[in-house]
């Protein structure tokens, strides 16, 4: 079945220590996602990409960065984790119509990061 | 902050009630979409109504949107306890490919 896919499920990593989440996609979307999402708390976008056109928002920490080698992949890194970005980190796809959105998000299953 | 407004932020209902939820938002939308989180767990798309619709059915969901009140409710009949989770709004910003979350609802049902 098509689908998003994350890995890993669950990270540990110590403070400050770099790490990558990753995410891939088998169903050939435009558009992936990055989202955050604290404990009872809604999803935050951090960025995402059209193609390769990465856009971040205006309110994302510079020590989270994304690439998106192809179609298919793409990855956050965590510059240097602090106790505040332990979350649950959701990726996405879509596939907008023209130049506007009209599809619904696909997600993936998520990873969640503990710092120690 | 762009982010949706959701009401009420926690609801308990009897298996068998219907519950409904609100949400507000600030942007002009291409549609808005209904997703269900279980705790701990992944985003499950639900429903997505487009801006030029007013209501839209499936199953035992109802969505109702009034653009000019940049509102919209989700109606869950005849709830069940499988139902119990956190339910949230995300509308898809005019323009953009962009998708904003209001700050959902967490219900529970109780059997």
């Amino acid at each position: 079945d098509a689908m998003v896919i994350q890995n890993p499920r669950y990270q540990v990593t110590q403070f400050g220590k770099p790490v990558t989440l990753s995410c891939s996609q088998t169903l050939n979307h435009n558009v992936m996602y990055w989202y955050q999402q604290k404990s009872s708390q809604a999803p935050k976008l951090l960025f995402h990409y059209y193609d390769k056109d990465f856009n971040n928002e205006a309110d994302t920490p510079d020590n989270f960065q994304s690439r998106r080698p192809n179609t298919s992949f793409c990855f956050l890194d965590i510059r240097s984790p602090g106790l505040g970005d332990a979350a649950m980190y959701l990726c996405a796809t879509s596939r907008p119509r023209g130049s506007i959105s009209t599809d619904t998000q696909y997600f993936g299953p998520g990873t969640r990061l503990t710092v120690l | 902050s762009q982010q949706g407004e959701e009401d009420p932020q926690a609801l308990s209902i009897q298996e068998g009630e219907n519950a409904t939820m609100n949400c507000s938002y600030k942007t002009s939308i291409n549609n808005l979409q209904w997703y269900r989180q279980n705790s701990g767990r992944g985003l499950v798309h639900l429903i997505l109504i487009r801006s030029n619709e007013r209501e839209k059915h499936s199953g035992r969901l109802r969505v109702t949107l009034d653009t000019s009140k940049k509102s919209s409710s989700l109606l869950i009949t005849a709830s069940r306890a499988a139902d119990t989770a956190s339910y949230f709004c995300a509308t898809a910003t005019s323009g953009t490919y962009k998708y904003i979350f209001g700050t959902g609802t967490r219900l529970k049902v109780l059997a």
